[in-house]
């Protein structure tokens, strides 16, 4: 079966300071992963994924996730952190030759950036 | 450039009413989804639906039923309202990819409250 831990629900980093939000997977058979951002008051957007074409992935405004196999982790980055990354974000793990059901959404982690 | 629309955006309800939940997409895409969120839960599957007239349950259907009478359109129902159902309800969208079915897209959400 396969899930997926945020190890940190609160994230404070200073602006231009670089970010780190630690997710780690479980599963079976190889894995998607994404990233998921939420503004307040919005839906879910999509900031990256990885679909083992490459295991460094990069995606919107700047971030950055590696997939780890080893470390079963897909850590999401950001060198410098802006005012404007405070949001929730979301890991999620889809299995590959999964039916629409098998998509598993971390609790969330809540970046705050301190000036 | 709608992508998903949900209405109403916000709602209040008694204990024991009714009311459903519209999710409209313009993207053609075959797979739609309910979830909930709730603080520090993530996001959890309600129903979704693979295609025209299919749904199925996800991970807490109790209390909900669903319909895909139209490709384009997917409704939550709550036929007696509950204060647990109390939450932030998101629909989303997305097309089959290979074997996967990534990445999705949401709505803004639809806050209800139930007293």
């Amino acid at each position: 079966a396969q899930s997926v831990t945020q190890l940190d629900s609160q994230v404070p980093v200073f602006e231009e300071a670089p970010m780190e939000l630690r997710c780690n997977y479980s599963s079976s058979v190889p894995p998607y992963l994404f990233w998921y951002v939420q503004y307040p008051n919005q839906g879910l957007q999509l900031l990256l994924k990885y679909t083992s074409a490459a295991t460094l992935v990069k995606g919107i405004n700047g971030f950055e996730a590696e997939f780890k196999k080893s470390e079963t982790s897909f850590h999401l980055t950001k060198p410098s952190a802006h005012m404007s990354d405070a949001a929730e974000y979301f890991c999620v793990v889809s299995e590959t030759y999964s039916s629409a059901s098998k998509i598993i959404f971390g609790s969330g982690t809540r970046l705050s950036i301190r000036p | 450039n709608a992508g998903v629309t949900q209405t109403p955006k916000f709602r209040v309800l008694k204990t024991g009413q009714s009311m459903t939940l519209l999710c409209a997409q313009d993207m053609n895409h075959e797979y739609m989804y309910w979830y909930r969120q709730d603080p520090g839960m993530g996001l959890r599957l309600i129903h979704y639906s693979v295609g025209e007239g299919t749904t199925a349950k996800g991970e807490v259907p109790d209390g909900y039923n669903v319909s895909r009478l139209k490709k384009q359109n997917f409704l939550l129902g709550l036929e007696s309202a509950a204060p647990s159902q109390t939450s932030v309800y998101f629909c989303a969208s997305s097309n089959p990819q290979g074997y996967s079915n990534q990445p999705q897209h949401f709505g803004d959400g639809t806050r209800l409250s139930i007293l």
